[in-house]
């Protein structure tokens, strides 16, 4: 099994600010990391493939980095309709799917 | 534009088997390059993966619930299933299909590009 973490596990931050959230995966896992957004009541968005190509429509404020185990979503200016829930997801191995437990972004 | 629409009974009794199904449009579940996904998600809780099916027959469950799912095809509506058997209140969720993108060459790009809009599923006598 490939165990996924994140943190925090909650922020807070307000329109405009500058967010980063880290994903780590317990092996080494190359860049094969994707990071979803999901709102409530609504399923998951993807946003991030292969850990750092921003998927169709996604806005560039989103970017994403890293390689190994160690991995970063980052919201360069925070917009209102950005404040949800965010996964990293492996793809590494390849006969399962594992998510990391999220990361509730709020407003403060 | 690709869709997905999960359907089924939104009350399941408890040991029981949930029983739920995917049509797809606007693409088919027989090309290649995709897989056929099932996730579910708990209230005010995290995703988990139930698993995955390809067109060419080759299915991965999570190891954690294998011994109660399935998930199979039928080409001829375009349409994928979930069946869970022998189930508990845990099993109380929002199940969501999705299809997960293998680019020919680029496995590092696989990733659930397309989700249902999920539906809920209450374990309850």
């Amino acid at each position: 099994d490939i165990q996924m973490t994140q943190s925090p596990s909650s922020l807070s931050a307000s329109v405009g600010d500058r967010v980063t959230i880290t994903c780590r995966a317990s092996q080494h896992i190359n860049n094969y990391l994707n990071w979803y957004q999901q709102k409530p009541g609504k399923a998951p968005k993807l946003l991030i493939s292969a850990a750092s190509i921003l998927h169709s429509g996604v806005p560039s404020r989103f970017s994403g980095s890293g390689f190994g185990t160690d991995f970063t979503l980052t919201i360069s200016s925070l917009h209102p309709e950005d404040f949800a829930t965010y996964y990293c997801q492996q793809s590494y191995s390849t006969r399962r799917v594992d998510f990391g437990p999220g990361t509730n972004l709020e407003i403060k | 534009q690709v869709q997905l629409q999960e359907s089924g009974p939104g009350l399941v009794k408890p040991s029981q088997t949930l029983s739920l199904t995917c049509a797809v449009s606007g693409d088919s579940i027989s090309r290649g390059s995709y897989y056929w996904s099932w996730i579910r998600q708990p209230a005010g809780k995290g995703l988990e993966w139930i698993g995955r099916m390809y067109s060419s027959g080759t299915i991965n469950y999570n190891p954690s619930l294998e011994s109660r799912v399935t998930i199979s095809a039928d080409t001829s509506k375009n349409q994928f299933s979930l069946k869970l058997t022998s189930v508990t209140a845990a099993d109380t969720a929002v199940y969501y299909c999705a299809r997960e993108i293998h680019p020919p060459g680029r496995s590092d790009l696989r990733a659930l590009d397309i989700w249902g809009q999920g539906t809920m599923v209450t374990v309850s006598s």
